[in-house]
């Protein structure tokens, strides 16, 4: 079936612009997640949606980005007025959630790649 | 240990070589540890999902074991292939589904 997508695959952008970026999750699945990887850093969680609530937003760098799930399917996350370290690889995943948050096997999109010049 | 910490950052092998690397965890509110593998210009692929003190798991060549009261998980490849060469993350979910992820290991095998 088809797995998790996401769009665009690459964005360039100027600094202070917003962009939005997609994910389309694997079909059921009901936990979606979003993580960043920017230049010779780790993977960084950033939020995490059970259905269309996010239980914890910590985890977004400031109040610039924001995140929305609707109809318990397509996620979008914004970021406004973008700086150059928002550069990273935006990833999203999504997982069935049967009911034990964090321990269901995690499947990733190929990422949204964002250069903010 | 605070944070999830991986070693080596980096392996250099031949192929054909057996090779293990460390994930170091906080063990106090252990939920779950997860494995990925992540090859360069690919979206990381899950390995494992490890829950329960003295799990070990084995996909193939590639194995993994759990030790959740001393907070560490080994991952073990057995007669590493060029196509091992990836980087291996672990990571450490809440169970709010909040993961904090390693700096992973960078495997290379040299044919």
């Amino acid at each position: 079936g088809a797995g998790v997508s996401q769009s665009p695959s690459n964005k360039v952008t100027e600094k202070g612009k917003d962009v939005e970026l997609r994910c389309d999750p694997i079909s059921g699945h009901t936990a979606l997640y979003w993580y960043r990887q920017s230049l010779g850093q780790g993977l960084e969680f950033l939020i995490y949606f059970q259905g269309n609530s996010a239980p914890d937003k910590s985890g977004l760098p400031s109040d610039r980005f924001s995140a929305e799930r609707t109809g318990g399917s397509v996620s979008t996350l914004t970021i406004q007025r973008t700086q150059q370290e928002d550069s990273a690889v935006y990833l999203c995943a999504s997982s069935l959630m049967s009911g034990t948050g964090g321990r269901d096997t995690q499947y990733f999109g190929p990422g949204t790649r964002l250069t903010v010049l | 240990i605070l944070n999830v910490e991986q070693s080596p950052q980096s392996l250099h092998v031949q192929e054909g070589d057996s090779t293990n690397f460390t994930c170091s965890f906080p063990s106090s509110n252990f939920y779950a540890l997860h494995w990925y593998r992540w090859e360069t210009a690919k979206s990381p692929e899950a390995l494992f999902v490890m829950t329960l003190n003295g799990d070990e798991k084995k996909k193939g060549r590639i194995s993994a074991t759990l030790n959740t009261k001393e907070g560490y998980s080994y991952l073990y490849i057995k007669g590493s292939q060029p196509e091992d060469s990836a980087t291996y993350l672990c990571a450490s979910p809440t169970n709010a589904g909040k993961s904090t992820f390693g700096d992973g290991t960078t495997l290379t095998v040299k044919p």
